[in-house]
């Protein structure tokens, strides 16, 4: 079974700094897709930025970009020039064949 | 365009009631999706639909029943609500595909059962 981990459980910055956020999963299946969610206060689920398995060039959604190391099963997300609005839970999420696993979040702060 | 709709946004059930949650998105998916959020975890899925009149089991089926009469629409029943069910409940949809393309969310709608 495909499993999702993230080992930062929270995270805090300054605004206008750079973040970094860990994810790592396990599968043994070759074509995939790996997402990173945004889960705000008021719950909403909204797709932060999306990689495909078979391209090695990284994702890239203006301010947000990812390191995806295929080979290691790494997926980190960098928030760059981070903002306020950037507070949220981030959810890490594989998807397979079968079903969207979700790792266990990083409650991100972005501080004044 | 209204995306993935849920309603209702918040319920209230005593043990032993039933309700039905309704999910509607207007983006021609044909894949739907019902998930649970619990305290400090990550979504888990319910059930999911990969088109008119289809369901399927997920991670945590037990304890509901879904329907798929329509393809704009996917309802989540609970005959009778237990204190384990209070939880925020997620629909989203998805196009086809191998793997299943992005999911898009709803709302949410936190059901609180006493």
């Amino acid at each position: 079974a495909q499993t999702v981990t993230q080992s930062q459980p929270e995270m805090s910055v300054q605004e206008a700094e750079t973040v970094t956020l860990s994810c790592t999963y396990d599968t043994s299946e070759n074509n995939y897709y790996l997402f990173w969610y945004k889960q705000p206060p008021s719950r909403q689920m909204i797709l932060v930025i999306r990689q495909e398995a078979y391209k090695q060039q990284n994702a890239t959604e203006n301010r947000f970009s990812v390191n995806f190391q295929k080979a290691a099963k790494s997926f980190s997300l960098k928030i760059s020039d981070s903002q306020l609005g950037d507070t949220a839970m981030y959810f890490c999420a594989f998807q397979g064949a079968q079903k969207l696993v979700f790792g266990q979040g990083t409650r991100l702060t972005i501080n004044p | 365009n209204a995306g993935v709709t849920q309603t209702p946004k918040f319920r209230v059930l005593k043990t032993g009631q039933s309700m039905t949650l309704l999910c509607a998105q207007d983006m021609n998916h044909e894949y739907m999706y019902w998930y649970r959020q619990d305290p400090g975890m990550g979504l888990r899925l319910i059930h999911y639909s990969v088109g008119e009149g289809t369901t399927a089991k997920g991670e945590v089926p037990d304890g509901y029943n879904v329907s798929r009469l329509k393809k704009q629409n996917f309802l989540l029943g609970l005959e009778s609500a237990a204190p384990s069910q209070t939880s925020v409940y997620f629909c989203a949809s998805s196009g086809t595909g191998n793997p299943p393309d992005t999911q898009y969310f709803g709302p949410g709608t936190r059901l609180t059962v006493l």
